[in-house]
């Protein structure tokens, strides 16, 4: 059974630069037939996909948050880590790491939907 | 971003009874090459991560009750409880993969009547 856990700290300060790590088990994360993604969510609020890393390196970002966020991955440690810089108010929300189900279709991989998911780790941005 | 909005914003329903939810797409998710609508269905309940229901509009998770059906091609989109029982308390939201960024709806609040 695949899980994911989140962790890291949950308080940060404004401008400050948020930093989580996803520690998968029960599966390696180098499997290329998956994708793995960091997703948020405010306070009674719809989810905010942030972006993913492919086991290759490669990754994709929302575009919203793509000019702050870094999203990296270690193999060897079976984790994948999230890190958003200059930090406010409005990112406090509950940070998820996900696997995201790759699809293959014409010699291509495209991603799919999230089947495991971490529990979240409720991040709060405040002085 | 291809936004997705989901009707109604909260529902009540009785025991034994059925729910519709409804999501619909600012554009179609319906890739016309392979026939797919890549529209997926997740149930939250408080305190809970999304759990995956249903993927390609239709197709049933491994383990999700029966009870969960999801239909609809293009635009528009139906997730169907046929008979709601008290662990469906939950909030539910459809998700596109169409194209990146993958996007939610704003959820639909599920509860007993």
């Amino acid at each position: 059974q695949v899980q994911l856990q989140e962790s890291g700290p949950g308080l940060v300060k404004p401008s400050q630069t948020l930093s989580l790590t996803c520690t998968v088990s029960g599966g390696s994360i180098s499997s290329g037939s998956y994708y793995w993604s960091w997703i948020r969510q405010p306070a009674g609020k719809e989810l905010e996909w942030i972006g993913r890393i492919y086991t290759s390196g490669g990754t994709n970002f929302n575009p919203s948050l793509k000019s702050r966020v870094t999203i990296s991955v270690d193999t060897s440690k079976n984790q994948f880590s999230l890190k958003l810089n200059s930090v406010t108010a409005a990112d406090t929300a509950v940070y998820y790491c996900a696997r995201e189900i790759q699809y293959y279709y014409e010699s291509s991989g495209y991603a799919t939907s999230f089947d495991y998911w971490g529990q979240g780790t409720l991040v709060t941005v405040s002085s | 971003d291809i936004v997705m909005t989901q009707s109604p914003d909260s529902l009540a329903v009785s025991l034994g009874e059925r729910a519709t939810i409804n999501c619909k797409s600012s554009e179609s998710v319906l890739y016309s090459s392979n026939n797919k609508n890549y529209l997926a269905w997740y149930q939250q309940k408080a305190g809970q991560p999304p759990k995956l229901l249903i993927y390609w509009a239709s197709s049933r998770e491994s383990g999700v009750p029966d009870r969960f059906s999801g239909s609809g091609s293009g635009t528009d989109f139906t997730l169907t409880i046929s008979s709601l029982q008290a662990e469906d308390v939950a909030v539910y939201y459809c998700q596109q993969y169409f194209s990146t960024p993958p996007t939610f709806g704003q959820g639909t609040k599920l509860e007993i009547k």
